[in-house]
Protein backbone atom coordinates (compact mmCIF):
# COMPACT_ATOMS: atom_id res chain seq x y z
CA UNK A 1 0.00 0.00 0.00
CA UNK A 2 1.38 3.62 -0.61
CA UNK A 3 1.25 6.06 2.05
CA UNK A 4 2.97 8.86 4.23
CA UNK A 5 4.42 7.49 7.21
CA UNK A 6 5.30 9.64 10.48
CA UNK A 7 7.20 8.55 13.18
CA UNK A 8 7.50 8.11 16.46
CA UNK A 9 3.58 9.06 17.02
CA UNK A 10 4.40 10.71 20.21
CA UNK A 11 7.75 12.31 21.16
CA UNK A 12 8.84 14.14 24.34
CA UNK A 13 12.02 16.56 24.56
CA UNK A 14 13.54 18.12 27.08
CA UNK A 15 14.48 21.65 27.43
CA UNK A 16 17.77 22.42 25.47
CA UNK A 17 17.69 19.24 23.13
CA UNK A 18 17.08 18.77 19.49
CA UNK A 19 14.88 16.16 17.94
CA UNK A 20 14.29 15.09 14.79
CA UNK A 21 10.57 13.83 13.04
CA UNK A 22 10.55 11.18 10.85
CA UNK A 23 8.59 11.71 7.45
CA UNK A 24 8.47 8.64 4.82
CA UNK A 25 6.28 8.25 1.44
CA UNK A 26 6.45 5.79 -0.92
CA UNK A 27 3.65 7.53 -3.14
CA UNK A 28 6.07 8.91 -5.95
CA UNK A 29 5.19 12.22 -5.08
CA UNK A 30 7.96 15.48 -5.56
CA UNK A 31 6.50 17.64 -3.01
CA UNK A 32 6.42 17.39 0.55
CA UNK A 33 5.31 19.72 3.69
CA UNK A 34 5.66 20.53 7.11
CA UNK A 35 2.62 21.90 9.06
CA UNK A 36 2.26 22.69 12.51
CA UNK A 37 -0.59 22.33 14.54
CA UNK A 38 -2.19 23.62 17.81
CA UNK A 39 -5.15 22.81 19.53
CA UNK A 40 -8.01 24.30 17.67
CA UNK A 41 -6.20 25.95 15.54
CA UNK A 42 -4.91 25.01 11.38
CA UNK A 43 -2.55 24.13 9.68
CA UNK A 44 0.74 26.27 9.72
CA UNK A 45 3.34 26.03 7.62
CA UNK A 46 7.05 25.34 8.76
CA UNK A 47 8.79 24.30 5.31
CA UNK A 48 8.21 22.29 1.91
CA UNK A 49 10.17 21.27 -0.67
CA UNK A 50 9.02 20.94 -3.91
CA UNK A 51 12.29 18.61 -4.87
CA UNK A 52 15.35 16.68 -3.95
CA UNK A 53 18.06 18.97 -2.40
CA UNK A 54 15.48 22.13 -1.90
CA UNK A 55 13.38 23.34 0.54
CA UNK A 56 11.52 26.69 1.22
CA UNK A 57 10.35 28.25 4.70
CA UNK A 58 7.31 28.17 5.60
CA UNK A 59 5.62 30.82 7.55
CA UNK A 60 7.05 29.92 10.94
CA UNK A 61 10.17 28.24 10.04
CA UNK A 62 11.77 30.10 12.92
CA UNK A 63 13.74 27.02 15.27
CA UNK A 64 13.03 24.57 12.79
CA UNK A 65 15.49 22.81 10.11
CA UNK A 66 14.97 20.34 7.63
CA UNK A 67 16.31 17.99 4.65
CA UNK A 68 15.61 16.49 1.59
CA UNK A 69 18.30 13.47 0.34
CA UNK A 70 16.03 11.91 -1.14
CA UNK A 71 12.54 11.97 -2.66
CA UNK A 72 11.17 10.01 -0.11
CA UNK A 73 12.12 11.60 2.94
CA UNK A 74 11.90 14.92 4.41
CA UNK A 75 12.82 14.84 7.90
CA UNK A 76 12.11 17.53 10.75
CA UNK A 77 14.03 18.62 13.63
CA UNK A 78 13.33 20.65 15.91
CA UNK A 79 16.06 23.29 17.75
CA UNK A 80 15.93 24.20 20.90
CA UNK A 81 15.67 27.96 19.44
CA UNK A 82 12.24 27.00 18.72
CA UNK A 83 10.76 27.71 22.29
CA UNK A 84 7.49 26.61 22.41
CA UNK A 85 7.86 23.33 20.13
CA UNK A 86 4.62 21.43 22.04
CA UNK A 87 2.40 20.60 19.34
CA UNK A 88 1.16 18.49 16.68
CA UNK A 89 3.56 18.01 13.88
CA UNK A 90 1.63 16.87 10.29
CA UNK A 91 3.96 15.93 6.88
CA UNK A 92 2.18 15.79 3.56
CA UNK A 93 3.48 15.10 0.17
CA UNK A 94 1.59 15.94 -3.02
CA UNK A 95 2.51 15.99 -6.91
CA UNK A 96 3.72 18.95 -7.59
CA UNK A 97 1.48 21.53 -8.74
CA UNK A 98 -1.58 20.24 -7.31
CA UNK A 99 -3.29 21.07 -3.58
CA UNK A 100 -4.82 17.79 -3.41
CA UNK A 101 -2.69 16.24 -0.15
CA UNK A 102 -1.91 12.88 1.46
CA UNK A 103 -1.36 13.44 5.16
CA UNK A 104 0.77 11.58 7.40
CA UNK A 105 -0.68 10.36 11.13
CA UNK A 106 1.25 13.30 13.27
CA UNK A 107 3.77 13.22 15.45
CA UNK A 108 2.59 14.71 19.04
CA UNK A 109 5.65 16.70 20.40
CA UNK A 110 5.70 17.98 24.00
CA UNK A 111 8.38 19.54 25.93
CA UNK A 112 8.89 17.86 29.29
CA UNK B 1 -10.68 30.56 5.64
CA UNK B 2 -12.76 30.64 8.48
CA UNK B 3 -12.26 33.77 10.50
CA UNK B 4 -11.97 32.25 14.35
CA UNK B 5 -10.76 32.60 17.60
CA UNK B 6 -8.85 30.13 19.25
CA UNK B 7 -11.65 27.96 19.67
CA UNK B 8 -13.07 26.20 16.78
CA UNK B 9 -16.94 26.93 15.78
CA UNK B 10 -18.99 23.63 16.09
CA UNK B 11 -21.82 22.44 14.34
CA UNK B 12 -23.85 19.73 16.24
CA UNK B 13 -26.02 17.97 13.73
CA UNK B 14 -28.59 14.88 15.08
CA UNK B 15 -27.76 11.49 13.48
CA UNK B 16 -29.50 10.71 10.02
CA UNK B 17 -29.96 14.66 9.90
CA UNK B 18 -28.17 16.43 6.67
CA UNK B 19 -25.08 18.04 7.73
CA UNK B 20 -23.89 21.31 5.79
CA UNK B 21 -20.34 22.88 6.95
CA UNK B 22 -19.57 26.22 5.57
CA UNK B 23 -16.04 27.96 4.62
CA UNK B 24 -15.24 31.63 3.51
CA UNK B 25 -12.16 31.30 0.90
CA UNK B 26 -9.95 34.66 0.76
CA UNK B 27 -8.15 34.46 -2.34
CA UNK B 28 -10.32 35.40 -5.28
CA UNK B 29 -7.27 34.00 -7.46
CA UNK B 30 -7.85 30.45 -6.30
CA UNK B 31 -9.03 28.06 -8.45
CA UNK B 32 -9.04 24.91 -6.92
CA UNK B 33 -10.54 23.73 -3.89
CA UNK B 34 -10.79 20.97 -1.07
CA UNK B 35 -12.26 19.67 1.60
CA UNK B 36 -10.47 17.23 4.51
CA UNK B 37 -11.78 15.75 7.62
CA UNK B 38 -9.45 15.06 10.55
CA UNK B 39 -10.27 12.67 12.89
CA UNK B 40 -9.38 13.33 16.59
CA UNK B 41 -5.39 12.57 16.95
CA UNK B 42 -4.79 11.36 12.77
CA UNK B 43 -3.80 13.25 10.12
CA UNK B 44 -6.26 15.28 7.39
CA UNK B 45 -7.61 13.16 4.93
CA UNK B 46 -9.18 14.29 1.77
CA UNK B 47 -12.89 13.96 1.42
CA UNK B 48 -14.10 16.01 -1.92
CA UNK B 49 -12.09 18.76 -4.13
CA UNK B 50 -13.51 21.17 -6.96
CA UNK B 51 -12.37 23.67 -9.62
CA UNK B 52 -13.60 26.99 -10.06
CA UNK B 53 -15.35 25.82 -13.46
CA UNK B 54 -17.36 24.07 -11.58
CA UNK B 55 -20.06 25.44 -8.96
CA UNK B 56 -21.26 21.85 -7.32
CA UNK B 57 -19.35 18.46 -7.53
CA UNK B 58 -21.08 15.03 -5.77
CA UNK B 59 -19.18 11.93 -3.71
CA UNK B 60 -20.33 9.67 -1.91
CA UNK B 61 -22.74 11.06 0.38
CA UNK B 62 -21.11 14.28 0.12
CA UNK B 63 -21.59 17.45 -2.12
CA UNK B 64 -19.50 20.80 -2.36
CA UNK B 65 -20.70 23.66 -3.45
CA UNK B 66 -18.62 26.20 -4.45
CA UNK B 67 -20.04 30.09 -4.77
CA UNK B 68 -17.07 32.22 -6.69
CA UNK B 69 -19.02 35.56 -6.52
CA UNK B 70 -19.08 35.75 -2.90
CA UNK B 71 -15.92 33.26 -2.23
CA UNK B 72 -17.80 30.50 -0.05
CA UNK B 73 -17.64 27.12 0.12
CA UNK B 74 -19.89 24.82 1.47
CA UNK B 75 -19.83 21.03 1.89
CA UNK B 76 -22.68 19.19 2.65
CA UNK B 77 -23.09 15.38 3.97
CA UNK B 78 -26.22 13.62 3.84
CA UNK B 79 -27.59 11.12 6.21
CA UNK B 80 -24.62 12.68 9.01
CA UNK B 81 -23.41 8.91 10.61
CA UNK B 82 -21.45 8.79 14.10
CA UNK B 83 -18.36 8.43 11.91
CA UNK B 84 -18.45 11.78 10.48
CA UNK B 85 -17.55 13.06 13.85
CA UNK B 86 -14.66 15.16 13.13
CA UNK B 87 -12.89 18.79 12.34
CA UNK B 88 -13.70 19.85 8.65
CA UNK B 89 -11.04 21.97 6.91
CA UNK B 90 -11.74 23.95 3.60
CA UNK B 91 -8.43 24.28 1.75
CA UNK B 92 -7.93 27.14 -1.47
CA UNK B 93 -4.62 27.21 -3.82
CA UNK B 94 -4.03 29.09 -6.85
CA UNK B 95 -1.01 30.35 -7.15
CA UNK B 96 1.06 26.89 -5.88
CA UNK B 97 0.58 28.23 -1.95
CA UNK B 98 -2.43 26.35 -0.29
CA UNK B 99 -4.38 28.00 2.46
CA UNK B 100 -6.31 25.95 4.80
CA UNK B 101 -9.31 27.15 6.74
CA UNK B 102 -9.12 26.76 10.35
CA UNK B 103 -11.46 24.04 10.65
CA UNK B 104 -15.13 23.52 11.97
CA UNK B 105 -16.13 20.74 14.47
CA UNK B 106 -18.55 18.11 13.46
CA UNK B 107 -20.38 16.77 16.73
CA UNK B 108 -23.10 14.21 15.84
CA UNK B 109 -26.12 14.16 18.47
CA UNK B 110 -27.50 9.94 19.26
Amino acid sequence: DGGITQSPKYLFRKEGQNVTLSCEQNLNHDAMYWYRQDPGQGLRLIYYSQIVNDFQKGDIAEGYSVSREKKESFPLTVTSAQKNPTAFYLCASSFSGTGRYTFGSGTRLTVV
Amino acid sequence: GESVGLHLPTLSVQEGDNSIINCAYSNSASDYFIWYKQESGKGPQFIIDIRSNMDKRQGQRVTVLLNKTVKHLSLQIAATQPGDSAVYFCAETGDDKIIFGKGTRLHILP
